[in-house]
């Protein structure tokens, strides 16, 4: 059961932009606890993509971009290219009894 | 180059057990934080459970009570033992570490291994 929520799906043509939208709780996000993004693609592993809300690993173009602010993170691709179709996760710490570390429930990037 | 392998996985009765291993190469997993996150097929990803560097284990409550995380420091390998296996346990399990204490954030992944219950 996923506390944070995004949306299903998004697309975008190659060379838009597009954002995903993640929405959480004053237990997770809005605690102040950071967001973290994955990017899955077909049939592998999650790859960390973005962290501590707006961060990038060494190897991540800077196509992609993250925020933060209260209850809620947005990722945004820029310049979509077709290597970017994949599944997108975000995901945080969540300070309530039942939970520790939370995922989105996961947006569907198409690129027409 | 830290990599994690997972091993394991496979076709098991309702009701069942299996033991996950996750052998770990580049880094020590006993100064990490590990945890197991599963992906049902065609769903989204959940934590399962984690183990910190002193020892402390913590559990979603989906697993609670049947699902153990420990480690092995001689062998550098994390394992998750799963009991009273149900149908909603089908799914590709992974090891993942954190990237540093209370980071939160996994920063590498095994490649999955498959666990399928059946009825």
């Amino acid at each position: 059961q996923s506390v944070l929520t995004q949306p299903p799906s998004v697309s975008g043509a190659p060379g838009q932009r597009v954002t995903i939208s993640c929405t959480g709780s004053s237990s997770n996000l809005g605690a102040g606890y950071d967001v973290h993004w994955y990017q899955q693609l077909p049939g592998t592993a999650p790859k960390l993509l973005i962290f501590g809300n707006s961060n990038r690993p060494s190897g991540v173009p800077d196509r992609f971009s993250g925020s933060k602010s209260g209850t809620s993170a947005s990722l945004a691709i820029s310049g979509l290219q077709a290597e970017d179709e994949a599944d997108y996760y975000c995901q945080s710490y969540d300070s309530s009894l039942s939970h520790l570390y939370v995922f989105g429930t996961g947006t569907k990037v198409t690129v027409l | 180059e830290v990599q994690l392998v997972e091993s394991g996985g496979g076709l098991i009765q309702r009701g069942g057990s299996l033991r996950l291993s996750c052998a770990a190469s580049g880094f020590i997993v006993s100064n990490n934080y590990m945890s197991w996150v599963r992906q049902a097929p065609g769903k989204g990803l959940e934590w399962v459970s984690v183990i910190y560097s002193v020892g402390n284990t913590y559990y979603a409550d989906s697993v609670k009570g049947r699902f153990t995380i420990s480690r092995d420091n001689s062998k550098n390998t994390l394992y998750l033992q799963m009991n009273s296996l149900r149908a909603e346990d089908t799914a590709v399990y992974y090891c993942a570490r954190e990237a540093d204490y209370g980071d939160y954030r996994f920063d590498y992944w095994g490649q999955g291994a498959l666990v399928t219950v059946s009825s």
